[in-house]
């Protein structure tokens, strides 16, 4: 049972243009929510984050919106650049837990 | 910091041999956590441990993998016997309490072991 999914294995877009990326959640308690990026043969790296008492958070190019009644949040990069192209992970928490719940990911190309 | 280190960063070895990977956390981290990448299954998060004490196993899928962590700067994940459906990247994270105490916490991981078992 999948807790945080990630239904879109890939996406492609073109350079200067908005990347969403897109994540659902199925367990209500998730409080804290957070985006890893990854490069091919290296570890994945924290990019962005948000906790629930909030429903958007920016950070240069890159903001995270959440929804919590819907339980979906989404990764907005504008304007795309050609080192964005990685494989993103979306994770879910909650703050009295250690465990952080990630997705399968979903891989950006950036098309020149 | 150097970061989360993990060593080897491959492995392949033959169906039946006992493998070992290895991880040193970031220093003052006292969270470490042990992952496993496949493309079925993606991030999978195997064992963890909070101060050298191991919290959540239920992530391990057998018997045949096992986690020890000694002290603050080191932990194995061995895999005895290894088979071929335990290829994966496994991945190590550590993180900081001082993040958790505020509300922002976040793993920092390794760059991962790429294990072939054949």
């Amino acid at each position: 049972d999948q807790q945080v999914k990630q239904n879109s294995p890939s996406l492609s877009v073109q350079e200067g243009r908005i990347s969403i990326l897109n994540c659902d959640y199925t367990n209500s308690m998730f409080d804290y929510f957070l985006w890893y990026k990854k490069y091919p043969a290296e570890g994945p790296t924290f990019l962005i984050s948000i906790s629930s008492i909030k429903d958007k958070n920016e950070d240069g190019r890159f903001t995270v919106f959440l929804n919590k009644s819907a339980k979906h949040l989404s990764l907005h990069i504008v304007p795309s650049q050609p080192g964005d192209s990685a494989v993103y992970f979306c994770a879910a928490s909650q703050v009295w837990d250690d465990k952080i719940i990630f997705g399968k990911g979903t891989r950006l190309h950036i098309l020149p | 910091d150097a970061g989360v280190i993990q060593s080897p960063r491959h492995e392949v070895t033959e169906m039946g041999q006992e493998v070992t990977l290895r991880c040193k956390p970031i220093s003052g981290h006292n969270s470490l956590f042990w992952y496993r990448q496949t493309m079925m299954r993606g991030l999978e998060l195997l064992i963890y441990f909070n101060n050298n004490v191991p919290i959540d196993d239920s992530g391990m899928p057998e018997d045949r993998f096992s986690a020890k962590m000694p002290n603050a700067s080191f932990s194995t994940l061995k895999i005895q016997p290894s088979e071929p459906r335990d290829s994966a990247v496994y991945f190590c994270a550590s993180s900081d309490p001082r993040d958790r105490a505020k509300g922002t916490d976040t793993q920092y991981f390794g760059p991962g072991t790429r294990l072939t078992v054949l």
